[in-house]
């Protein structure tokens, strides 16, 4: 059965600190692995797709990376801002398109 | 370049009443998905749709619900007969012919059934 599962459910940080969002599968034989950010009330806003076949993909302060053997990826985001604060969603591609999502991280980036 | 538009934004049922989500892909993406996310939960997928074709409807309930894409307009997600526990944020996403895209997400219907 292809699970995806996110730790940890929920995170308080302070401003400026560096912090990892963690997110694993059971299934490694993905097409692609997509990073969103959803805010109260709101849609998804993507954030990162990485390939079954590269390890990272970075944009501004976000750095994703994918382990395909051990079924993980890592979301980090340096500097944390109190605009950070959002859930965080990981999902899965398989053959047929269709996203599998996992659970979410709750982040609070507090001033 | 308007994203993927969804409306309603919120939408109010009785029990037993019909409800209607529009959602009007990217341009120039042919590839519509439906996902729901029910209270505290995490966002599933219900139905894969291309032009005119249903690809993989593997997510959605058997009964009171069916989609549509059809060759000019939005996609449709309809359910018959709401019941309570169809309450629920329903999101639309596109991607185009090309594989391997992101798909990009529409703001979402919140449907509340009374």
């Amino acid at each position: 059965k292809q699970e995806v599962t996110q730790i940890p459910a929920a995170l308080s940080v302070p401003e400026g600190e560096n912090l990892v969002l963690n997110c694993s599968f059971t299934d490694s034989a993905i097409y692609n692995l997509q990073w969103f950010r959803q805010d109260p009330g709101k849609g998804l806003t993507s954030l990162l797709l990485i390939q079954s076949s590269q390890r990272e993909q970075t944009s501004g302060r976000l750095n994703a990376s994918l382990d395909k053997s051990s079924g993980r990826s890592t979301l980090y985001i340096a500097a944390s801002q109190p605009g950070d604060s959002a859930t965080y969603l990981c999902a899965c591609s398989y053959n047929t398109d269709k996203l599998i999502f996992g659970t979410g991280t709750r982040l609070q980036v507090f001033p | 370049n308007a994203g993927v538009m969804q409306n309603p934004r919120h939408l109010v049922r009785r029990r037993g009443q019909e409800a209607r989500l529009r959602c009007s892909p990217m341009k120039g993406h042919s590839h519509v998905y439906w996902y729901r996310q029910l209270p505290e939960e995490g966002l599933k997928f219900m139905v894969y749709l291309q032009k005119e074709n249903i690809i993989d409807e593997s997510g959605m309930p058997k009964e009171r619900f069916s989609a549509e894409f059809p060759k000019e307009g939005p996609s449709i997600l309809r359910i018959q007969q709401v019941v309570r526990g169809d309450s629920a944020a329903y999101f639309c996403a596109s991607s185009p012919e090309i594989v391997n895209q992101p798909q990009h997400f529409g703001d979402g219907t919140r449907l509340s059934i009374l």
